[in-house]
């Protein structure tokens, strides 16, 4: 069975700093990848998603995310945070079938003056 | 298109109530989830449908129970609440499973007392 780890429960950022965000996977063959974010006391919503071909992928409100096989690793990066980009954000892996997608436990990010 | 929509927004019950949490999409979608949220817990899968008449167990199903009578709705019921099931639900569905895209609802937040 797939799993999936977001080491980080925590992070804070000054405004217009850079961020990344750290997601590993486990799975044996090529996975589903996907970064969601949830603001506060929101649902959660897609931010990107890799399936295959090019390993950066670009997503909604100027984030992206790296594929690595090597690593098992599709870390989430921004160039420049904005105060409103303080919300949760969880990693998931997913797989061909049914079985559903596997969620991280998410990082909580700050974004300070 | 309302997406997937979720009643009620907060609820609080007595131990030993029943209430039924309700979910709706109008996507279309064949795959209907539902989580419930803890606090640094990230989400934790409760059952799933893999279309109307399907159902099957998450990763806490107990003291839950779910039924697919048609592919828009997937209510969610609790019964005997006990104070453990306090949480944030959140019902989410998607056109396949494991490597398609999930799409949430705002959540409702039950508390048992």
């Amino acid at each position: 069975a797939q799993s999936v780890t977001q080491p980080d429960i925590h992070i804070t950022v000054s405004e217009g700093a850079s961020l990344e965000l750290r997601c590993n996977y486990s799975y044996g063959a090529t996975p589903y990848l996907f970064w969601y974010v949830q603001s506060p006391g929101q649902g959660l919503q897609l931010l990107l998603k890799y399936f295959s071909g090019d390993t950066l992928v670009q997503g909604i409100k100027g984030f992206e995310a790296e594929f690595k096989r090597s690593q098992s690793s599709f870390n989430l990066r921004k160039p420049s945070v904005h105060w409103s980009d303080a919300a949760e954000y969880f990693c998931a892996v997913g797989t061909s079938g049914n079985t559903p997608l596997v969620f991280g436990k998410g990082t909580r990010l700050s974004v300070i003056a | 298109n309302a997406g997937v929509t979720q009643t009620p927004k907060f609820r609080i019950l007595k131990i030993g109530q029943s209430m039924t949490l309700q979910c709706t999409q109008d996507m279309n979608h064949n795959y209907m989830y539902w989580y419930r949220q803890d606090p640094g817990m990230g989400l934790k899968l409760i059952y799933y449908s893999v279309g109307a008449g399907i159902t099957d167990k998450g990763e806490v199903p107990n003291g839950y129970n779910v039924s697919r009578s048609t592919t828009e709705d997937f209510p969610l019921r609790l019964e005997l609440a006990a104070p453990s099931q306090t949480s944030v639900y959140f019902c989410a569905s998607s056109i396949g499973g494991g490597f398609d895209e999930q799409y949430f609802g705002p959540g409702t937040r039950l508390t048992v007392t």
